[in-house]
């Protein structure tokens, strides 16, 4: 079952400007993270916020969390061509170390 | 340098055909993880293991199996029964708890998958 919904699914810019992808979910969680994912390669862990945070920033990354509306942002600002590749969200709710990910969104940086 | 190897990186496979993906890490990870990626799309959950000699099914275990005879090793066998195995398949582990890392986490490190084909 698929737990996150991310939109949009595509998503096209130019290097300089900042890009913004959302999550939402369906139900309560302990934590969740974002992946990144370049083409046919492995994941990679990118940032992780808690069911008990609102925001947190890790370099050029800014993640926000609205438990309420049960939705996540990630944001990455003065975007590169180097960033070009998928992005998953992915929610932890505590069960036996499963994750559940989202379908992606697919990034474009044009130089 | 420690991490996750998964092998073969492509497999082609005829029908009726079972197959072994394998996966190895040297993390000194408690956790293992199995899943599926189809085109465009997320990643569901095959399998996964806490402990060795143990294991559960995930969203979409049927067609599958795996062991976990040792702590580094967590092959996936996909068998004859699984009617659509054309995919990208990719194998995580996870932080122990309770050595470093964020209390309660599941921060995953993954592989850099296997493709396979069904001929």
């Amino acid at each position: 079952s698929q737990q996150g919904e991310e939109d949009p699914q595509a998503l096209s810019i130019q290097e300089g400007e900042n890009a913004t992808m959302n999550c939402s979910y369906k139900t309560s969680i302990n934590n969740l993270q974002w992946y990144r994912q370049n083409s046919g390669r492995g994941l990679v862990h990118l940032i992780l916020i808690r069911s008990n945070e609102r925001e947190k920033h890790s370099g050029r990354l800014r993640v926000t969390l609205d438990t309420s509306k049960k939705s996540s942002s990630l944001l990455i600002t003065a975007s590169r061509a180097a960033d070009t590749a998928s992005y998953f969200c992915a929610t932890d709710r505590g069960e036996g170390g499963k994750l559940i990910f989202g379908q992606g969104t697919e990034l474009s940086v044009k130089p | 340098d420690g991490g996750i190897t998964q092998s073969p990186k492509y497999l082609f496979r005829k029908e009726g055909q079972n197959v072994t993906l394998s996966c190895e890490q040297n993390l000194n990870h408690d956790a293992m993880y199995w899943y599926r990626q189809d085109p465009g799309q997320g990643l569901r959950l095959i399998y996964y293991s806490q402990i060795v000699n143990d294991f559960q099914k995930g969203d979409i275990a049927e067609g599958y199996s795996v062991s976990r005879e040792k702590k580094e090793s967590f092959p996936l066998t996909v068998t004859s029964a699984q009617k659509n195995p054309t995919a990208f398949y990719l194998c995580a582990s996870r932080a122990n708890r309770d050595r470093g890392g964020p209390s309660g986490a599941n921060v995953l490190t993954f592989g850099a998958g296997s493709r396979l084909t069904v001929l």
